[in-house]
């Protein structure tokens, strides 16, 4: 257990749902991180939140939305996603953004 | 542009064998580099991190050295065991001020055989 939970685990759902991916971290950071991995292909940093402020938005489409209410969760609101959005998404945090990352299990996410 | 290579991408030894992960970047201008592992279907583990302006770090059966004049980072496993067997990744963070960004190489698949 690193101390960031996600949740669900799994998910499948069809390209007109909206759905969204949950990470809470225990640990008292920061940081928050989305990256994305596909298979055959190095992981992808997506958002970077810092104190609840967004300060990292790597040219990721607008079906996937960030949102940090505070600085323990973190969510992705997921809108007529596309199959190729098929993934891992993983949450990381970090005590602030210079320190090493902590990351949680990951959403398995289906587009059908 | 930066980019992280990690050689081999597949790897079997013995139990009980020393060996070496390599990690490769082609900008040398990082914040600092981080050794991760990751079993199948499952999230990273921090293994190591290493600050630009250090040279190695340790913890317990691993070591992992950093040469920024070169680009290239090394991960070394002693005595390993089949526990070991994950998928390692390496990640930069770049120094570009302003900004953020991690940069993951694709890993090398280890698998320590009993």
């Amino acid at each position: 257990e690193t101390g960031v939970t996600q949740t669900p685990r799994h998910l499948v759902m069809g390209m007109t749902n909206k759905k969204s991916l949950k990470c809470e971290q225990h640990l008292g950071h920061n940081a928050m991180y989305w990256y994305k991995q596909s298979a055959k292909k190095p992981l992808e940093l997506m958002f970077v939140y810092s104190l609840e402020e967004r300060v990292e938005n790597n040219s990721v489409p607008s079906r996937f939305s960030p949102e940090c209410p505070n600085s323990s969760h973190l969510f992705l609101h997921l809108h007529t996603l596309q199959p190729e959005d098929s993934a891992l998404y993983l949450c990381a945090s970090s005590q602030d953004l210079a320190n090493e990352q902590f990351f949680g299990p990951g959403t398995r996410l289906t587009v059908l | 542009k930066q980019e992280v290579t990690q050689i081999p991408a597949a790897l079997s030894v013995p139990e009980g064998e020393n060996l070496v992960l390599n990690c490769s970047f082609t900008d040398s201008a990082i914040y600092n580099l981080q050794w991760f592992r990751q079993d199948p279907g499952k999230g990273l583990t921090s293994l190591l991190l290493i600050q630009s302006s250090q040279r190695e770090q340790t913890s317990g059966r691993l070591n992992a050295s950093l040469d920024k004049s070169s680009g290239r980072s090394t991960l070394y496993i002693a005595a390993s065991q089949p526990g070991d067997s994950a998928t390692y990744l390496c990640a930069v963070r770049l120094a570009t001020s302003g900004t953020y960004k991690y940069i993951f190489g694709t890993g090398t698949r280890l698998k320590v055989l009993a």
